[in-house]
């Protein structure tokens, strides 16, 4: 098993540029999320999804759209890249479906906006 | 404020030197308490999940305890591979999706 995994690992975008992130488990999880780290800030919740076709909004959603076509991937957009979206991005995912499941997390996504 | 408090925000210890990591929080009802690992460049690592007051959970050289309004994380004769960023998050029974609200960590450093 791969676990979690994201593509690409590093990405430099110019302000107003498009992309997305991919995150992909391969332990039949029913539950995905998008985080992004940054410096003196700790893990913060972009979106995340309960299942195939759904998502959801989490603490820092402005900026980003989240599809879940698939239940094995969970893809992350910037429609428009700014310098704040500046950041590490972490993909996780967990069983879901009952109750303290614990998240297990991917490598990462580096992201530079100039 | 945060909810979730960790401290001290680094830590510098010899091989050998025992230490607690601290991690408190604010919560109406927690679901269960995690703690990670994350290595430069990595990502999260999980270590333990504790679910009640008065639960412990050992692997190695940690220990986690949980109390009502904190959980330590007990390195007892660290070496230097435990060097790492430990991360505490909790995860609210109030929580759609069982979201994680994480602490800011605590980096430590081990020499030798």
């Amino acid at each position: 098993n791969a676990g979690v995994t994201q593509t690409p690992k590093f990405r430099v975008l110019k302000t107003g540029q498009s992309m997305t992130l991919l995150c992909a488990q391969d332990m039949n999880h029913e539950y995905m999320y998008w985080y992004r780290q940054d410096p003196g800030m700790g893990l913060r919740l972009i979106h995340y999804s309960v299942g195939e076709g759904t998502t959801a909004k989490g603490e820092v959603p402005d900026g980003y759209n989240v599809s879940r076509l698939k239940k094995q991937n969970f893809l992350l957009g910037l429609e428009s890249a700014a310098p704040s979206q500046t950041s590490v991005y972490f993909c996780a995912s967990s069983p879901g479906l009952v109750s303290r499941e614990t998240q297990y997390f991917g490598p990462g996504t580096r992201l530079l906006v100039l | 404020e945060d909810q979730v408090t960790q401290s001290p925000e680094a830590l510098r210890l010899q091989e050998g030197e025992s230490s607690s990591l601290n991690c408190s929080y604010t919560v109406s009802g927690l679901r269960g308490l995690f703690w990670y690992r994350q290595d430069p460049g990595k990502g999260p690592e999980f270590l333990f999940t504790l679910y009640s007051a008065g639960e412990e959970k050992e692997k190695e050289r940690l220990k986690a305890t949980l109390t009502k309004k904190e959980s330590f994380l007990h390195i007892t004769a660290p070496k230097p591979e435990d060097s790492a960023t430990y991360l505490c998050a909790v995860q609210e029974a109030a929580n759609s999706g069982y979201a994680l609200n994480f602490g800011k960590g605590t980096s430590l450093l081990v020499t030798p």
